[in-house]
């Protein structure tokens, strides 16, 4: 079975810091797919970033990068000097296979405090 | 990528009364995902819905009380039926084509309020 733990709840940061979402993944598939969302209290889901499991090249795009480790079965998301927009919850999510649904973690609610 | 349509984009019923909420995808997709978020949780899947046949559910999930319907391979609807408060949620659709990054985007998702 698949499974995704974000042991964060909530994280409660200073705007300007750095902060680390954490995502920990199971599956015993091969080929997986994981993802980050967004969303904000408007409640629609914003799609941040897409990694198969054959890709372990961390990425960034503006303030946010990933960290895929397959080694530890993580893919961490940091966004570096956070603003008081980045305010949201944050899912992790996993899919075994294109044309599948995901299975999301418990999510993060990050407040950036000005 | 594929664009999904989702509407009402909120709604507040009575309880004991249905809501039927429509998907529509700007392409032709295989899947359609629908997934229930209840207040402060994450995402559940509800059920799964082929073009042409019954949707699969989710352990916990019934056809009596979700029906879903999948009339061709752009549209779908959810109903909630005989709505009580603990309906209260925001539903949102998916889809899947096969295609890279598809099944990563979502409807705007539907927040109802039954009371």
């Amino acid at each position: 079975a698949q499974k995704v733990t974000q042991a964060q709840t909530e994280i409660s940061v200073v705007e300007k810091e750095d902060v680390t979402l954490d995502c920990v993944y199971e599956t015993r598939d091969t080929t997986y797919y994981l993802f980050w969302y967004k969303q904000p209290p408007s409640g629609e889901l914003v799609f941040l970033i897409r990694r198969n499991s054959f890709d372990e090249q961390n990425e960034i795009s503006g303030r946010y990068s990933w960290n895929f480790q397959k080694s530890t079965s993580s893919f961490n998301f940091t966004i570096t000097a956070s603003q008081v927009v980045d305010s949201a919850v944050y899912f992790c999510a996993l899919s075994g296979s294109t044309n599948t649904p995901l299975v999301f973690g418990k999510g993060t609610r990050l407040s950036v405090i000005a | 990528s594929a664009v999904i349509s989702q509407k009402p984009s909120r709604d507040i019923c009575q309880r004991g009364t249905s809501l039927t909420i429509q998907c529509q995808v700007d392409s032709q997709v295989t899947m359609m995902f629908w997934y229930r978020q209840q207040p402060g949780q994450s995402l559940t899947l509800i059920a799964t819905a082929n073009q042409g046949s019954e949707a699969t559910y989710e352990s916990g999930f019934v056809i009596d009380k979700f029906p879903i319907s999948r009339p061709n391979l752009t549209f779908s609807t959810l109903t909630v039926s005989n709505m009580s408060p603990e309906d209260s949620s925001i539903y949102l659709c998916s889809a899947g084509t096969g295609r890279m990054n598809t099944e990563a985007f979502f409807g705007q998702g539907t927040r109802l309020t039954v009371v």
